[in-house]
């Protein structure tokens, strides 16, 4: 079936540092989506890729989903406390599929 | 504007008990889903429902059964609890397109525990 992986499961960083997540899937993706879920939260939808290519932005953050639609990336800018959490991506095989998530990156920022 | 809105928030059963989870939203959704979340493996959808009436097993069904009571409400039943069962549960909801382009709306979740 449909696998979705992400790396790394955790990522410790200082504040003002970069961060990043990577998504790989073992098939071709007709969409992707990013989620944040901060700690005893819920997952909260952040954005949507659909084209082989596409950047994304939203202010700190910068999507990209690959040229094969099989991988995507989140990376973060300068973080801050606020962005700690747990981000997911989550990836459809084809349009009418089910959403497949990957396994979460957890972020924490030590200020 | 609740949204999706889950009960209980937490609940504590011994092995063998049975319990329903509850899940409703007022985003007028047609799709509505139910995921299982445990350290370290994401979110794994359990059932779904694509619309009234409907139902449809996902990644990991054995152990649950659903019922998709009006177009608000979906529930999620465990007849027989086991401390595998232990986890946090959300349900979801979202407009369905021809796409499936729409995103999820997410409850706070139930957390519970099988002992």
């Amino acid at each position: 079936g449909q696998q979705v992986m992400q790396i790394p499961q955790y990522q410790h960083v200082q504040e003002g540092e970069d961060f990043t997540t990577y998504c790989n899937s073992s098939t071709t993706l007709s969409n992707i989506q990013w989620y944040k879920q901060r700690p005893g939260g819920h997952p909260v939808f952040l954005i949507q890729l659909v084209k082989s290519g596409e950047v994304k932005k939203q202010k700190r953050l910068t999507f990209q989903f690959g040229e094969a639609k099989k991988n995507s990336s989140l990376h973060i800018t300068a973080t801050q406390t606020t962005d700690v959490g747990t981000y997911f991506c989550a990836g459809r095989k084809a349009s009418g599929s089910r959403l497949t998530f990957g396994e979460g990156t957890q972020l924490t920022v030590n200020p | 504007n609740a949204g999706v809105t889950q009960t209980p928030k937490f609940q504590v059963l011994k092995t063998g008990q049975s319990m329903t989870l509850q899940c409703a939203q007022d985003m007028n959704h047609n799709s509505m889903y139910w995921y299982r979340q445990d350290p370290g493996m994401g979110l794994r959808l359990i059932y779904y429902s694509a619309s009234e009436g409907t139902t449809d097993k996902g990644e990991v069904p054995n152990g649950y059964n659903v019922s998709r009571l009006n177009k608000r409400e979906f529930s999620l039943r465990l007849e027989s609890a086991a401390p595998s069962q232990t986890s946090v549960y959300f349900c979801a909801s979202s407009y369905p397109d021809r796409d499936s382009n729409q995103p999820q709306h997410f409850g706070d979740g139930t957390r519970l525990s099988i002992l």
